[in-house]
This record gives C-alpha cells, structure tokens and sequence, in this order.
C-alpha cells in the first residue's frame, strides 16, 4: 500500500476530448509527479508540483496540463486528445527531506484509451 | 539527453536461481538509482533504490551500484514464480526541489519451475 490513489482506474475517450484524472498523494507527501507509460516502454516524466506551483516538465505539449491543491492532491488535464495519448497514467508522490534520501511510491495509475 | 539502458529480455531463470538485472546510465552525475517492479497491467513498485557505491540488501534482493563504470544492478536470489515480471531500472535527477525519475525500458524476467 503505497498511500497514493488515482481515479479513475480505467476509461475510455474520443479524439479531440479532453480528460482529467486525479491523484491523492501520501500524507506528509508534498511533491507529486505524473508519468505516461505506453506499452511496452518505461514510464515518462510529464511534470512535477511542488507546494502548488509547476518545479519542472518533461517533453510533452503544452495541452498536457496539471495542478495541484493544498491538501496535495492533483490533477492531471489533457486536452485535445489523440490516440498517441493511450496510455497508462502514474501520479508519483515523494517527500524531500534535505540531506537525505527520498522514496518515490507509484499509485495504481489510470488506463487511458483514445479512440 | 539522459539515457538509462535495459536489456529487455526476456530473462528466464530457473527457480531457486539467482536472477541479475543490469541497467546503465548516461549522466556521470547521478547520484541516486531505484529499482521498480512491475507486473502486467499494474504500476510500477518500489523494491529500493540505492546511492552509493557497492551493495544495498534487502531480503533476497541486493542493488549494487558502481558510479565509475555507470551501472547498476539488482540480483534476485532464490527466484520465484512470483517474481515474474518487468523489472524497471530509473535514475534520479533532483530538480529545484523535486525529483525526476528517468527510466529504461525494462527488463522482462521469467521464473521457470
């Protein structure tokens, strides 16, 4: 149990639509990240927040959108969907503690198809 | 670009085996490795990471990590059926405050009876 969850777990959109999917991360857990894996590839970064600001982007569009609350959850916004974005989505959630080392937990992820 | 790299099997090994994982890094200064495993249709779980040099145990897994040559290794000893899986290899890259894990492709291990 790594104390992060996503919803939804799995769901289905047309080209063009637009999707949000969410993310509660562990308690005491104040950066979160998200992550796309497609099949068959390794996980890749798409953004990051720390204290409800964006602290860093991967290579992804700008329709790939995010943010996160007070309470550290987040969502993650797509817009303009294309059938590239099928994907399985990850929310990570990590603490930093200066000095030391950090532990990165996945949730469950949200299966993403676009037809 | 940082780069990790995984051979993607798959890796088949009989059971009671030692399985050995390797994955390479581009960026000579990393300093911090995870190791993530994952079974069909699931997330990604943390089995551990490592940051220096030399081996890391924890029960039948031990990462090893060698910064001048830029890999780094796990090893599964006892290998079990239910370690089938995908094994993911990601390197840490702190970034103003947060972390970035850059992954390989993972590699794929099979445990025969």
């Amino acid at each position: 149990e790594t104390g992060v969850t996503q919803s939804p777990t799995h769901l289905i959109k047309t080209r063009g639509q637009q999707v949000t999917l969410r993310c509660s991360s562990q308690s005491g857990h104040n950066t979160v990240s998200w992550y796309q894996q497609a099949l068959g590839q390794g996980p890749q970064f798409i953004f990051q927040y720390y204290r409800e600001e964006e602290n860093g982007r991967g290579n992804f569009p700008p329709r790939f959108s995010g943010l996160q609350f007070p309470n550290y959850s987040s969502e993650l916004n797509v817009n303009a969907l294309e059938l590239d974005d099928s994907a399985l989505y990850l929310c990570a959630s990590s603490r930093q503690v200066r000095g030391s080392g950090n532990t990165i937990y996945f949730g469950e992820g949200s299966w993403l198809t676009v037809v | 670009q940082k780069e990790v790299e995984q051979n993607s099997g798959p890796l088949s090994v009989p059971e009671g085996a030692i399985a050995s994982l390797n994955c390479t890094y581009s960026d000579r200064g990393s300093q911090s490795f995870f190791w993530y495993r994952q079974y069909s249709g699931k997330s990604p779980e943390l089995i551990m990471f490592i940051y220096s040099n030399g081996d890391k145990e924890d029960g039948r897994f031990t990462a090893q990590l060698n910064k001048a040559s830029q890999y780094v290794s796990l090893l599964i000893r006892d290998s079990q059926p239910s370690d089938s899986a995908t094994y993911l290899c990601a390197v840490n890259e702190i970034t103003g405050g947060g972390n970035k894990l850059t992954f390989g492709t993972g590699t794929q291990l099979k445990v025969e009876l």
